[in-house]
């Protein structure tokens, strides 16, 4: 079954970097775009940006540029995500999920999230 | 970017009884491109909806979109136990793909 698993808690401390990972099984890892969609505590979800496994091309949300890269492992079927410049502000839960077909970005599977912690 | 606004903000409502949830998007959402979600606490989000209207794989049929342009409606009919939770609503007409507020339907 399609499973995407993420790397753990993380706490940093702010102007600090991240990186939090997100294995995906269960299918051909090249066939689906994955996407990094983060939740603030209570909050509503806000766009990063998504990779394409196939090249790792990358779209980041204009908001997040020059601080955020996505990156891809194919040998383990790993897509990682870096956020730099840590700010208290960047604290939420961060989720990889699936494209669920290749020209519209809708997600039908999506990691368990990873809780990040910037604090100092 | 697309704003999307959800209304209410909070629904109270008894088991058996039918929502219905609002999605209002700040300019017209070409090719119905809009998709909705549950989340219970804790959990990731599911996708219900896309396209509008389309039920996603394994969602039961008392789940309903409709809508087109700015206005997007989602309906639950026959309210079971497992559907009190946050829905949210979201576009992928281009970049930046954004989510909506989110709409809570609770337990009354």
């Amino acid at each position: 079954q399609v499973q995407l698993v993420q790397s753990g808690a993380e706490v940093k401390k702010p102007g600090a970097s991240v990186k939090v990972s997100c294995k995906a099984a269960g299918y051909i890892f090249n066939n689906y775009y994955v996407h990094w969609v983060r939740q603030a505590p209570g909050q509503g979800f806000e766009w990063l940006g998504v990779l394409n496994p196939t090249g790792g091309n990358t779209i980041y949300a204009q908001k997040f540029q020059g601080r955020v890269s996505m990156t891809r492992d194919t040998s383990t079927n790993t897509v990682n995500l870096e956020l730099s410049s840590l700010r208290s502000e960047d604290t939420a839960v961060y989720y990889c999920a699936r494209q669920m077909f290749r020209a519209v970005s809708f997600f039908d599977f999506w990691g368990q999230g990873a809780l990040v912690t910037v604090s100092s | 970017d697309i704003v999307l606004t959800q209304s209410p903000g909070t629904l109270s409502l008894s088991p058996g009884e039918s929502a219905t949830l609002s999605c209002r998007a700040s300019q017209s959402v070409s090719s119905n491109y809009l998709a909705w979600y549950q989340q219970k606490p804790g959990q990731a989000p599911r996708l219900l909806i896309y396209g509008a209207s389309s039920r996603a794989t394994g969602i039961p049929d008392r789940f309903s979109g409709s809508g087109s342009g700015t206005d997007f409606t989602l309906t639950i009919s026959r309210l079971e136990p497992e559907d009190f939770a946050v829905y949210y609503c979201q576009h992928y007409v281009g970049s930046p793909l954004t989510f909506g507020g989110g709409t809570k339907v609770e337990s009354k």
